[in-house]
């Protein structure tokens, strides 16, 4: 059971705009900054968003992150067959003194 | 370019131990803080360790706690992880990560491709 809770699957179709949330608490969410990573399949994760809502460099501005309160959201619009992957949300965790993930949500584009 | 190269995994009977590394290369090593993240097969990402610059600053997962050392050696640019009793859940590839500028809590802004580490007898 993860400490950050995402649902299992999302899915869209392309052009479509999607949405993944991201559940925490006080202690992690709450109070620290929200990371998400992209993870393809047989591939190294790779870091998407940090701090909430900025991106790297060289991620697209499709991508876009929100946090409120104990919840933070992903949101992909204009999706291509490319942002097929697993994606997951992050946070550190006062409480835990460690990193806590969400358990992952799958990406299918139809 | 930034790169993190893992090696050191294989198979382990239970109780074994095993020692993973990590070779950095593209960036000053030692400015970082560095961490190791593990994903069983078909399961999600977990936070295993991270080590901030000195013995005392030092993180674990409680599933690792007291059996695995995270350990690195600036010299060398390389960042180790030594795994004692190892048990059949600790079967997982294993990433070494870089963190981003907010160190201990930040982001695993960069990760290495992965070493497989098996425990069975």
């Amino acid at each position: 059971q993860s400490v950050l809770t995402q649902p299992p699957s999302a899915s869209g179709t392309p052009g479509q705009r999607v949405t993944i949330s991201c559940s925490g608490s006080s202690s992690n969410i709450g109070s620290n900054y929200v990371y998400w990573y992209q993870q393809v399949p047989g591939t190294a994760p790779k870091l998407l968003i940090y701090r909430n809502n900025e991106r790297p460099s060289g991620v697209p501005d499709r991508f876009s992150g929100s946090k409120s309160g104990t919840s933070a959201s992903l949101a992909i619009s204009g999706l291509r067959s490319e942002d097929e992957a697993d994606y997951y949300c992050a946070a550190w965790d006062d409480s835990l003194s460690g990193h806590v993930f969400g358990g992952g949500t799958k990406l299918t584009v139809l | 370019e930034v790169q993190l190269l893992e090696s050191g995994g294989g198979l382990v009977q239970p109780g074994g131990s095993l020692r993973l590394s990590c070779a950095a290369s593209g960036f000053t090593f030692s400015s970082y803080v560095m961490s190791w993240v593990r994903q069983a097969p078909g399961k999600g990402l977990e936070w295993v360790s991270t080590f901030s610059g000195s013995a005392d600053s030092t993180y674990y997962a409680d599933s690792v706690k007291g059996r695995f050392t995270i350990s690195r050696d600036n010299s060398k640019n390389t960042l180790y992880l030594q795994m004692n009793s190892l048990r059949a859940e600790d079967t997982a590839v294993y990433y070494c990560a870089k963190m981003g500028i907010l160190g201990v809590t930040g982001a695993f802004d960069i990760w290495g491709q992965g070493t497989m580490v098996t425990v069975s007898s």
